[in-house]
């Protein structure tokens, strides 16, 4: 089955200056990697996704990048604000099936 | 969160004792997910359903846990005879086809155990 990895466990930055979150994955098939945040006890809420099909998206201060060839793909924030202070999880599926969460990475913006 | 109502919050049960956990995915959405979450760790699949059908139940227990999506009502995830290690959070999401669609994800349902 599917192998998610994420870097780093933990990562705090400054405010203002940019976080970056990278996870690969091991099944070829898979074709669809979301990002989710996570605050202490929510669910996981959707900040971005991306597609097989597509090399980069942004949205406002975020970005994800994938590199379908290496297996990888990477989260970028800018720009960061305390409020971007969670865990956040990549996820990649083929299609409609389940996710394979990533471990989280805890992030803390240092005001 | 995003819509999908999961009761309750939280829920505490004896050993041996059975835990009923209810899910109501978006409205328009078909398709029910559910994850489980330990402390400090990221969510791990259990069992996918549509109305009345289980569609991947790869990552349930064999034993002692089920799950159902009926035509009418929430979906439920039961979990018999309860142990120490069933201790966790357990998060539904719904997405609305057999395509690519993002998942959302309700607040999930903290199960303790004494």
């Amino acid at each position: 089955g599917e192998n998610v990895e994420q870097h780093p466990s933990t990562l705090s930055v400054q405010e203002g200056d940019s976080a970056v979150i990278k996870c690969t994955y091991s099944d070829s098939a898979s074709n669809y990697f979301p990002w989710y945040k996570q605050e202490l006890g929510k669910g996981p809420q959707l900040i971005i996704d991306i597609r097989s099909n597509v090399g980069e998206k942004k949205d406002q201060r975020i970005a994800v990048t994938l590199n379908k060839t290496a297996k990888h793909f990477s989260l970028h924030i800018t720009e960061t604000q305390p409020e971007d202070s969670a865990v956040y999880f990549c996820a990649a599926s083929r299609g409609a099936n389940n996710l394979f969460f990533g471990t989280g990475t805890r992030l803390t913006v240092i005001p | 969160n995003a819509g999908v109502m999961q009761n309750p919050r939280h829920l505490v049960r004896r050993r041996g004792q059975e835990a009923r956990l209810r899910c109501s995915p978006m409205k328009g959405h078909s398709h029910v997910y559910w994850y489980r979450q330990l402390p400090e760790e990221g969510l791990k699949f259990m069992v996918y359903l549509q109305k009345e059908n289980i569609i991947d139940e790869s990552g349930m227990p064999k034993e002692r846990f089920s799950a159902e999506f009926p035509k009418e009502g929430p979906s439920i995830l039961r979990i018999q005879q309860v142990v120490r290690g069933d201790s966790a959070a357990y998060f539904c999401a719904s997405s609305p086809g057999t395509d690519i669609r993002p998942q959302h994800f309700g607040d999930g349902t903290r199960l303790s155990i004494l």
